[in-house]
């Protein structure tokens, strides 16, 4: 098994320009989240998902659209992007109940 | 006001001794889960251990355990017989609410634990 699986692991971009950062699990997790991780700030929540075709904010969605088509992925989209989004952003899913949280490898990303 | 504190931006432990890295928290739901995931210099979060407000036994995961305070609203981490591999950033996260709804969590801003040879 993958798991879950990011992609890119890093990117540059610069301000305005837009990409959608790919996440998938093989894991058939009902429950997939997006996080974004800064310095002395822990994970916060961006954007989560409860099944396909369900989706709602987190704490700190704005600049961020997410849609959840299939089981397996859940991709998240910077329409123009701003030096505030640069980040570190993990993907994570999980069961409906009792297992924690499985997080993918993280990517990086640059605003300029 | 934070939901996950924890007053211990950076701990330093000899190898093989014990350590325990802190973290209290707020909420006003009955029922809540609280994990610990240990975060290494690759950048990698890891599941450590969870224990949810209506355990009454303390987790315990090998060498890691939660020292659960319920009255205190604080979930301690204990990592006994510390390794060089050790060393990372760990944090505490909760999830509030029925259902065992664990994708949505309020993290802690971390520990940076360094165990010294």
């Amino acid at each position: 098994n993958a798991g879950v699986t990011q992609t890119p692991k890093f990117q540059v971009l610069k301000t305005g320009q837009s990409m959608t950062l790919q996440c998938a699990q093989d894991m058939n997790h009902e429950y997939m989240s997006w996080y974004r991780q800064d310095p002395g700030m822990g994970l916060r929540l961006i954007h989560y998902s409860v099944g396909a075709g369900i989706t709602d904010q987190g704490e700190v969605p704005n600049g961020y659209n997410v849609s959840r088509s299939t089981t397996e992925d859940f991709p998240l989209r910077l329409l123009s992007a701003a030096p505030s989004q640069t980040s570190v952003y993990f993907c994570a899913s999980s069961p409906p109940r009792g297992s924690a949280l499985t997080f993918g490898a993280g990517s990086r990303l640059t605003v300029l | 006001a934070q939901k996950i504190t924890q007053t211990q931006p950076g701990m330093f432990v000899q190898e093989k001794e014990a350590v325990t890295l802190d973290c209290t928290y707020d909420t006003s739901d009955q029922s809540y889960g609280l994990f610990w995931y240990k975060q290494p210099s690759s950048g990698e979060m890891i599941f450590l251990i969870y224990q949810g407000s209506y355990d009454e036994q303390n987790a315990t995961e090998g060498r890691y355990s939660l020292n659960f305070q319920k009255a205190r609203k604080s979930a301690n981490l204990v990592i006994s017989a510390s390794q060089l591999g050790d060393s990372a950033m760990y944090f505490c996260a909760m999830r509030e609410g029925r259902g065992g709804s664990n994708y949505k969590l309020t993290f802690g801003k971390g520990t940076l634990l360094t165990v010294n040879p």
